[in-house]
């Protein structure tokens, strides 16, 4: 099956900074990779994805990108603001799967 | 629109009750799941409903756990003979599932179980 790693599992940054959390797969035929936040008390929330026939995507502040050959994909955050400051999952759909890996999650703090 | 809803939202029960949490996804959404979340850990898969489709429940840790899915809507998760290691949030979401593409999953808020 399918093995996702993810790295830092805390990240301390101050405002206006740029945070990456980075996540490797195992599985070469995955083709799906989510990104979700976390805040206290609530369910995960998708920021943003993308799809294995792309290498990047972008939305104003976040941006993740993915490395096929490499098997890693990452998650940017730039100018980052205290409201940034949570849980953040990544996941990863293997090709034909509906179930996702889930890596264990990135506390990041942003200090004002 | 209205998302996932949970309920309880917090459940303390003794070791050795049987409990029983509740999932009302988005009208419409043929998928369904359900997940586990210990503390500080990732998101653990339970069960996957996909519209009249038997159940893949090969995420279930053991035959205490259960759970069903009512009119391809409402879903309960049921937890016999509960142990301490049970203590977790269970987290249900889901999504549309088009038939080549993976989808958006949407979370509910989760139900806390702490079992003493």
């Amino acid at each position: 099956g399918e093995n996702v790693e993810q790295h830092p599992s805390t990240l301390s940054v101050q405002e206006g900074d740029s945070a990456v959390i980075k996540c490797t797969y195992s599985d070469s035929a995955s083709n799906y990779f989510p990104w979700y936040k976390q805040e206290l008390g609530k369910g995960p929330q998708l920021i943003i994805d993308i799809r294995s026939n792309v290498g990047e995507k972008k939305d104003q502040r976040i941006a993740v990108t993915l490395n096929k050959t490499a098997k890693h994909f990452s998650l940017h955050i730039t100018e980052t603001q205290p409201e940034d400051s949570a849980v953040y999952f990544c996941a990863a759909f293997q090709g034909g799967s509906y179930i996702p890996t889930f890596g264990r999650g990135t506390s990041l703090i942003v200090h004002p | 629109g209205a998302g996932v809803s949970q309920s309880p939202s917090n459940k303390v029960t003794e070791k050795g009750k049987d409990v029983e949490l509740r999932c009302d996804p988005i009208s419409g959404h043929t998928a369904l799941y359900w997940y586990r979340q210990s503390l500080g850990q990732g998101l653990e898969f339970l069960i996957y409903f996909q519209g009249n489709s038997a159940p893949d429940k090969s995420g279930l840790p053991s035959d205490r756990f259960s759970a069903e899915r009512t009119g391809g809507s409402v879903s309960t998760l049921t937890i016999q003979r509960t142990q301490q290691e049970d203590s977790a949030v269970y987290l249900c979401a889901s999504s549309i599932t088009r038939i080549y593409s993976t989808d958006t999953q949407y979370f509910g808020p989760g139900t806390r179980l702490t079992v003493l």
